[in-house]
């Protein structure tokens, strides 16, 4: 079956601009994640929804990160006023139930951003 | 503050060989543990894990061995092919929030055929 699809795959956009990441889950997941890969560094864990509501934002870096996941489907992850730091690959990943030990995150191929 | 350590950047084998990939926490709150694969343009791969209660798992090739009081873990590949380069991730999470996800900075594996 399809797997976890991120789009674009890279967008490049200037300092201040508006910019909005797609993925789309596997079908029938209910638990959707996004991580940041900065260069050289691991993924970091964003934000957590479960269904529609996002159970854990704690890794958003700051109110210019914004996602919303309306359908309990496809999630955006919304970026304000881009900064050079926000140069990244952008993860998504999805999992059958979330939450637990053996559900297993299946992640995209990620989104880069560069912001020049 | 780096969590989950993988010292070593980079690892080169030989087709045959073993590859002994080596990952270090610091906190003691992570009661379980994953390594996930990654090719490049693609997203990680979940490949193997193993829960804290255990000292090692294993799937065909791959074990994970862990030491919890060395706050230590490896990922053995026996034998490595030249399909298996790739950089390999180890990451971990605790039972407070299961779904989250701490990784460490890859390794990177080159089997060489």
């Amino acid at each position: 079956g399809a797997g976890v699809s991120q789009t674009p795959s890279n967008k490049v956009t200037e300092k201040g601009k508006y910019v909005e990441l797609r993925c789309d889950p596997i079908s029938g997941h209910t638990a959707l994640y996004w991580y940041r890969q900065s260069l050289g560094q691991g993924p970091e864990f964003l934000i957590y929804f479960q269904g529609t509501g996002a159970a854990d934002d704690s890794g958003l870096p700051n109110d210019r990160f914004f996602a919303v996941r309306p359908e309990g489907s496809v999630s955006t992850l919304k970026i304000q006023r881009t900064e050079r730091g926000d140069s990244a690959v952008y993860l998504c990943a999805s999992s059958l139930m979330g939450g637990g030990r053996v559900d297993t995150q299946y992640f995209g191929p990620g989104t880069r951003l560069t912001v020049l | 503050d780096q969590q989950v350590k993988q010292n070593s950047p980079s690892l080169s084998v030989q087709e045959g060989r073993i590859s002994i990939l080596n990952c270090d926490y610091t906190n003691s709150m992570f009661d379980y543990f994953l390594w996930y694969k990654k090719y490049p343009a693609e997203g990680p791969t979940f490949l193997i894990s193993i829960s804290s209660i255990k000292d090692k798992n294993e799937d065909g090739r791959f074990t994970v061995f862990l030491n919890k009081s060395a706050k230590h873990l490896s990922l053995h590949i026996v034998p490595s092919q030249p399909g298996d380069s790739a950089v390999y991730f180890c990451a971990a999470n605790s039972g407070g929030s299961n779904y989250k996800l701490t990784f460490g900075k890859g390794t990177l594996l080159t089997v060489n055929p």
